[in-house]
């Protein structure tokens, strides 16, 4: 059964330095998204992308976070100069439309 | 608006038993309900899901009532057993094809 895929499963860096969080998502599959789960609390939507353009952000999607699709698999979420507070697990979700959508097993990012 | 309320936090069972797990949400335009099981270390799963149009959908031992003039809708599930020890959280789909996530509830099936 296709599968979202990620990477890498486990990131720790330091505070100021860039991360980017590698997702691929199901091959037919047309919409992508990241969410993100800090520890013990609920996923909260970070981001949608659709058409090789963002489609709705919420407002923690501020302008240290971007995302790109840098060629036709991969999804990247890239965290400019990380907090504190961006430790959390980061899940990248695909879906073929406006259906069900399947998430991967999360990149656990740590930030010192 | 965008909120999604769950309960409860934790909920105990025993083997056999019935889980049951409540959540309510304020916005009308959201037209999906869908439930996602997480383990451990592991991404969200989906589990069951439901319209807006439809009162109750049943797979196996898992069953969603929808109620949409009380904005409520809960998940049970039946004969629980020890595996579906998990955490389940609801969630709501908004028109933009986002998902707002209830607060999760931690379920433990004893034997």
């Amino acid at each position: 059964e296709p599968e979202v895929t990620q990477t890498p499963s486990h990131q720790v860096t330091q505070m100021g330095q860039e991360v980017i969080l590698r997702c691929v998502p199901i091959s037919n599959h047309l919409y992508f998204y990241w969410y993100r789960q800090i520890l013990g609390q609920k996923v909260e939507f970070l981001v949608s992308f659709y058409n090789n353009e963002i489609s709705e952000k919420s407002e923690i999607f501020d302008d240290q976070f971007s995302v790109e699709r840098p060629d036709g698999s991969n999804f990247t979420l890239k965290i400019r100069s990380t907090k504190l507070e961006d430790s959390a697990m980061y899940f990248c979700a695909s879906s073929e439309g406006r259906q069900t959508q399947y998430f991967g097993p999360g990149t656990r990012l740590l930030v010192l | 608006q965008q909120q999604v309320k769950q309960s409860p936090q934790s909920l105990i069972v025993q083997k056999g038993g019935i889980s049951i797990i409540n959540c309510a949400y304020e916005n009308t335009a959201f037209d999906y309900f869908p439930w996602y099981q997480q383990f451990p270390g592991k991404g969200p799963a989906l589990l069951i899901a439901i319209r807006p149009d439809v009162s109750e959908k049943k797979e196996g031992r898992f069953t969603i009532s929808f109620n949409k003039s009380a904005k409520q809708f809960s998940l049970h599930i039946m004969d629980s057993q020890p595996g579906d020890s998990a955490t389940y959280f609801c969630a709501a789909r908004s028109v933009a094809n986002n998902l707002f996530f209830g607060t999760g509830t931690r379920l433990t099936v004893i034997p």
